[in-house]
């Protein structure tokens, strides 16, 4: 059973960059066909998807944040990162990354989640 | 961009009875192959999201049978048949037709 954790700085300074890993364990990121997302969540609002990259390459975002983020897979540590430049105060959130692989990323979006991160932007 | 929408945004249930929940897509979510791409989702307090429901009305691994969804198109409905105390949550809809996907604002569940 593949299991997600998040990690990275708690609190990034207004303009600068947010940096966070999600590390697998229980599975591979570049084996069988799997996708591999980010999702936030600030305070008291709706979650948000901020994109995915799929084991095959295939990278995709949310066109509204698309200018300022990358998502990377790094097979040797068994992980994949999210960074998002040039942050303000509306990028405080929990970010979650989340994962499907095999015969349920044919039905659905994902079914395995990281416990999450809480990210604050502040100076 | 399809946009969802979802109510009612707060419900106070009684344990034993049965609870609605409501989505809505401004697209429709019918692929070709006949399946519509909607999941269900639920953040119990302090927890992750959880995968409840995948193509409208298939029930994931381990998800009790008091769970069902049903719908077609652009509306959809998440039934829980009989409410037990540890289905206090928030409830999300989320559409898969395509990128970018996008989540409901979330049915607040709570115990009368």
């Amino acid at each position: 059973q593949v299991q997600l954790q998040e990690s990275g700085p708690g609190l990034v300074t207004p303009s600068q960059t947010l940096s966070l890993t999600c590390t697998v364990s229980g599975g591979s990121v570049s084996g069988g066909r799997c996708f591999w997302h980010w999702i936030r969540q600030p305070a008291g609002k709706r979650l948000e998807w901020i994109g995915r990259a799929y084991t095959g390459g295939t990278i995709e975002y949310n066109p509204s944040l698309k200018s300022r983020v990358a998502i990377s897979v790094d097979t040797s540590k068994n992980q994949f990162s999210l960074i998002l430049s040039s942050v303000t105060a509306a990028d405080t959130a929990m970010y979650y990354c989340a994962s499907v692989c095999g015969e349920m990323s044919y039905v659905a979006a994902f079914d395995v989640w990281g416990h999450g991160t809480m990210v604050t932007v502040s100076s | 961009d399809i946009e969802m929408t979802q109510s009612p945004l707060s419900l106070p249930v009684t344990p034993g009875e049965p609870a609605s929940l409501s989505c809505r897509s401004s697209q429709s979510l019918l692929n070709r192959n006949g399946n519509n791409n909607l999941d269900w989702y639920v953040q119990r307090p302090g927890q992750s999201p959880q995968l409840l429901i995948y193509l409208a009305s298939n029930r994931a691994s381990g998800v009790p049978d008091r769970f069902s969804g049903t719908g077609s198109g652009t509306d959809f409905t998440l039934k829980i048949s009989r409410v037990e105390a540890e289905d206090v949550g928030v409830y999300y809809c989320m559409h898969t037709r395509h990128t970018p996907f996008a989540f409901g604002p979330g049915t607040k569940v709570d115990i009368k």
